[in-house]
């Protein structure tokens, strides 16, 4: 599996756009970026996915740069409840299971 | 949405108990896994199930073993429980993305 880097951790402020980096310099061609959020004393949440293009759903857009060695997950409009741990994962879509690494520690502040 | 249950939210046994931790899930996913979470080593994979009666080591299989009779259910077995399997546990389903459960917080005294 490709290896990811993402900050420790992130402030933002309630209202504001969070943007979440993640390095990925050894991404393969045929592997994806997923990301999932984990709220404190829940599971793992599913947000989004991408390969090469853009994406954006009811939850976050996601940016991947041309070479695809890193990408952004964007929260366009952060709320108190978007405070959780966020995991990038790269991953062959022909592979079932996940690595989680530490993620990224967002904290949405007032 | 994908709904994938866990029997117990909290669950205290004693050492060298037999423990059952269940799972179901309701979107006739082929795929169910069993991970753990320990405070600085993140999720790690014990076992995952590709369908009924087919399962496959993850890379913490030790001391634990699963069953997968029905293909919506998913079952946790430890077999001789021990203060080291004090963890959450984490059931998930489907193939990517994963669907996980809310927990189960193991505590083995």
């Amino acid at each position: 599996d490709a290896k990811t880097t993402q900050p420790t951790s992130m402030d933002c402020a309630e209202g504001r756009a969070a943007n979440l980096p993640c390095n990925h310099s050894t991404i393969s061609g045929n592997e994806y970026v997923y990301w999932y959020r984990q709220i404190h004393s829940q599971g793992p949440q599913y947000i989004i996915h991408g390969l090469k293009n853009n994406e954006t759903n009811e939850m976050a857009s996601l940016i991947i740069t041309e070479d695809r060695k890193s990408s952004t997950l964007i929260l366009p409009h952060a709320t108190l409840r978007d405070t959780a741990v966020y995991y990038c994962i790269v991953r062959d879509s022909g592979y079932s299971t996940l690595t989680f690494g530490k993620g990224t520690m967002l904290l949405v502040s007032p | 949405d994908v709904k994938v249950t866990q029997s117990s939210r909290y669950l205290v046994k004693r050492t060298g108990e037999k423990v059952f931790l269940e799972c179901v899930q309701d979107m006739d996913h082929e795929n169910m896994f069993w991970y753990r979470q320990d405070p600085g080593l993140g999720l790690r994979l014990i076992y995952f199930s590709y369908d009924v009666k087919m399962k496959e080591k993850g890379d913490i299989p030790e001391g634990y073993s699963v069953s997968r009779e029905k293909k919506e259910r998913f079952s946790l077995i430890l077999e001789s429980a021990s203060t080291n399997q004090t963890s959450m546990y984490l059931c998930a389903s489907g193939q990517q993305p994963q669907h996980f459960g809310d927990g189960t917080r193991l505590s083995i005294l």
